[in-house]
């Protein structure tokens, strides 16, 4: 089955800097790749995602890449506020709705 | 309005003794699956549908079951739970499959003593 790894486990940043986070897949197969942000004690968000038909999304301050060649895909956020202090995970998927959840990235903002 | 529920948000409960987290979503989603969140591991999936009576294994699925006979609704079952069922769950449907946004439940925290 598909193996998606994620790092890294922990991230800290000053407010006002840009986060990434970097994620790794096995399955060529795969052609899904969503984040997701998770706040303390409530349930995951999708935040942005991708398909392997694309290179490179953005909304905002947020912005994915995918690298389909070496199977590695990033999340980007810039100008980092507190309220982006949460859990991020990425994940990969294949047309029939099964997902592969990395370990997460614990990101925390210094004000 | 437009959500995924889930009862019972918390449970408590001993090895061997057979229980049902339920799952119903008001989306007219075709696509539900069920998580379990441990520390360390991320979510792994247990369980998805991708629409009435078609259910399929995902990365996790020993000591669960689960059924899609409507479909706004996707229990999740343990027939004998056992301590390393210990997790949190979440439910999450979507309207197609993958490359659709999943949308979660609040989540049920389920302890096995």
């Amino acid at each position: 089955g598909e193996n998606v790894e994620q790092h890294p486990s922990t991230l800290s940043v000053q407010e006002g800097d840009s986060a990434v986070i970097k994620c790794t897949y096995s399955d060529s197969a795969s052609n899904y790749f969503p984040w997701y942000k998770q706040e303390l004690g409530k349930r995951p968000q999708l935040i942005i995602d991708i398909r392997s038909n694309v290179g490179e999304k953005k909304d905002q301050r947020i912005a994915v890449t995918l690298n389909k060649t070496a199977k590695h895909f990033s999340l980007h956020i810039t100008e980092t506020q507190p309220e982006d202090s949460a859990v991020y995970f990425c994940a990969a998927a294949r047309t029939g709705n099964q997902f592969y959840f990395g370990t997460g990235t614990s990101l925390t903002v210094i004000p | 309005e437009a959500q995924v529920t889930q009862n019972p948000r918390y449970l408590i409960t001993v090895t061997g003794k057979k229980l049902t987290v339920t799952c119903s979503q008001n989306m007219n989603h075709e696509y539900m699956s069920w998580y379990r969140q441990d520390p360390g591991l991320g979510l792994r999936q247990i369980y998805y549908s991708m629409n009435v009576e078609v259910t399929d294994k995902g990365d996790v699925p020993e000591g669960y079951k689960v059924s899609r006979k409507e479909k706004r609704n996707f229990p999740l079952i343990l027939e004998s739970p056992s301590p390393n069922q210990t997790s949190l769950y979440f439910c999450a449907s979507s309207l197609g499959s993958a490359g659709n946004e999943q949308y979660f439940g609040p989540g049920t925290r389920l302890t096995v003593t």
